[in-house]
């Protein structure tokens, strides 16, 4: 069964930093993954999806790159800023329905 | 294009009770999934449709939680009884039925179980 692990749990960082949230996964037979964010009280929103194919994807100040050989991934997020003070969380999808797999989440707290 | 929608936002009910959730998903998405997130974890899926029929639900408490789908568009995600450890928010995502595509979740029902 596919496991999928966040570190760290929680972060906080001064607004301007660079930093880089990472996520790591035991079956490397994966689809594609995807990074969402998630707000208190709200559902998820999706930052970036990646296929296996590829290995990375950017989005404004976001970057997340995919490394299947060693079970990684990372989203670098550039000069952050108070609003991205949330909750993220990666998912795999393995080669099945998109079933996903999540991890438990890096909570960010960005301070003005 | 519209979300996924969900309701009710909230429902705070006691145990033993009975609790019902409806989620609409993306017009043209075969997919559709439940999802439980407790406090501090990650989601947690109960169970996938596709179109009408149930893909997986090996982690769906089938002694109190039930699920439909009606004509593959809207579903019901439905507790009796509810106990205290079933708050939580109840998720539901759907997508397209091709490998390769993300999800889309709605905004969530924050249960509580009193």
């Amino acid at each position: 069964k596919q496991e999928v692990t966040q570190i760290p749990a929680a972060l906080s960082v001064p607004e301007g930093e660079n930093l880089v949230l990472n996520c790591s996964f035991t079956d490397s037979a994966i689809y594609n993954l995807q990074w969402f964010r998630q707000d208190p009280g709200k559902g998820l929103t999706s930052l970036l999806l990646i296929q296996s194919s590829q290995r990375e994807q950017t989005s404004g100040r976001l970057n997340a790159s995919l490394d299947k050989s060693s079970g990684r991934s990372t989203l670098y997020i550039a000069a952050s800023q108070p609003g991205d003070s949330a909750t993220y969380l990666c998912a795999v999808g393995p080669y099945n329905f998109n079933k996903f797999y999540f991890g438990s989440g890096t909570k960010l707290n960005v301070k003005p | 294009e519209a979300g996924v929608a969900q309701s009710p936002r909230y429902k705070i009910i006691e145990k033993r009770q009975s609790v019902a959730f409806w989620c609409n998903p993306i017009s043209g998405h075969a997919t559709l999934y439940w999802y439980q997130q407790i406090l501090g974890q990650g989601p947690k899926l109960l169970i996938q449709f596709q179109n009408n029929g149930v893909v997986d639900d090996s982690q769906l408490p089938k002694d109190r939680f039930s699920a439909e789908r009606l004509k593959g568009v809207d579903s019901t995600l439905k507790i009796q009884p509810a106990k205290l450890e079933d708050s939580a928010v109840y998720l539901c995502a759907s997508s397209l039925a091709r490998l390769g595509y993300g999800y889309t979740f709605g905004s969530g029902t924050r249960l509580t179980v009193v």
